[in-house]
């Protein structure tokens, strides 16, 4: 079993619609919490970071981490075909050998216009 | 530069050839990273360094992979006799901050995609 799981998708939805995006983990040590978006040919880039568990909001975006379900979410509210991306999500733990991240597999997310 | 570059950007090889991956991270940018994604996979890390010295290679798959950042600048990540199985895109990230990843501050390049015939 993998130490994070994510559904690669893929995932169609129209524009407007609101998307969860969802990632679970198995390693209780994770403490933060990131969200990546990588457009196709590109690097990943960062979306929202969050620490341990709560909400954050960004405009359209919000991250949501649930430490005691080792559960995390992004919600994207009134999807733009500009969204379609894959979505990563990535965390990693407080100190030590624990600083690189540890991702997901991704969501391949298409809007359609 | 103004992103992170690496070079080249594709790279095909035969089998058994020793191949070197180059990275120019983000000017002043203390933390390089090292990780490999398969195609639909999210990157897995691989090495990484705190100005030239390598902080972690438990990502590494054998010894067949170093990597070396001897000025704290620029970083080499080198596969001596290659195999299909390292077939995959390699990308590097910089971080202006040691706690780097933590804060999920790094900015990747494009990559390297290596191809082993």
């Amino acid at each position: 079993q993998k130490e994070v799981e994510q559904d690669p998708g893929p995932l169609s939805v129209p524009e407007g619609a609101i998307v969860s995006l969802n990632c679970t983990y198995s390693n209780s040590a994770f403490q933060y919490f990131m969200w990546y978006r990588q457009y196709s040919r590109k690097g990943p880039e960062l979306l929202m970071y969050t620490y341990s568990s709560g909400n954050k909001e960004d405009g359209r975006f919000t991250a949501q981490v649930d430490k005691s379900s080792k559960y995390i979410s992004l919600f994207i509210r009134d999807s733009q075909p500009s969204d379609s991306a894959t979505y990563l999500c990535a965390m990693s733990g407080a100190s030590g050998s624990a600083r690189q991240l540890t991702f997901g597999s991704g969501t391949q997310l298409t809007v359609l216009p | 530069g103004a992103g992170v570059s690496q070079s080249p950007r594709y790279k095909v090889t035969k089998r058994g050839q020793d191949v070197a991956l180059r990275c120019d991270p983000i000017s002043g940018h203390v933390s390089l990273y090292w990780y490999r994604q398969a195609l639909g996979q999210g990157p897995e890390f691989l090495t990484y360094f705190n100005y030239e010295a390598q902080q972690d290679k438990s990502g590494l798959p054998n010894d067949r992979f170093s990597a070396e950042r001897p000025e704290g600048s620029i970083s080499t990540l080198t596969i001596q006799r290659t195999e299909q199985r390292d077939s995959a895109m390699y990308r590097c990230a910089s971080s202006s901050s040691l706690a780097g990843a933590n804060t999920g501050e790094l900015f990747f390049g494009e990559g390297s995609r290596l191809t082993v015939l």
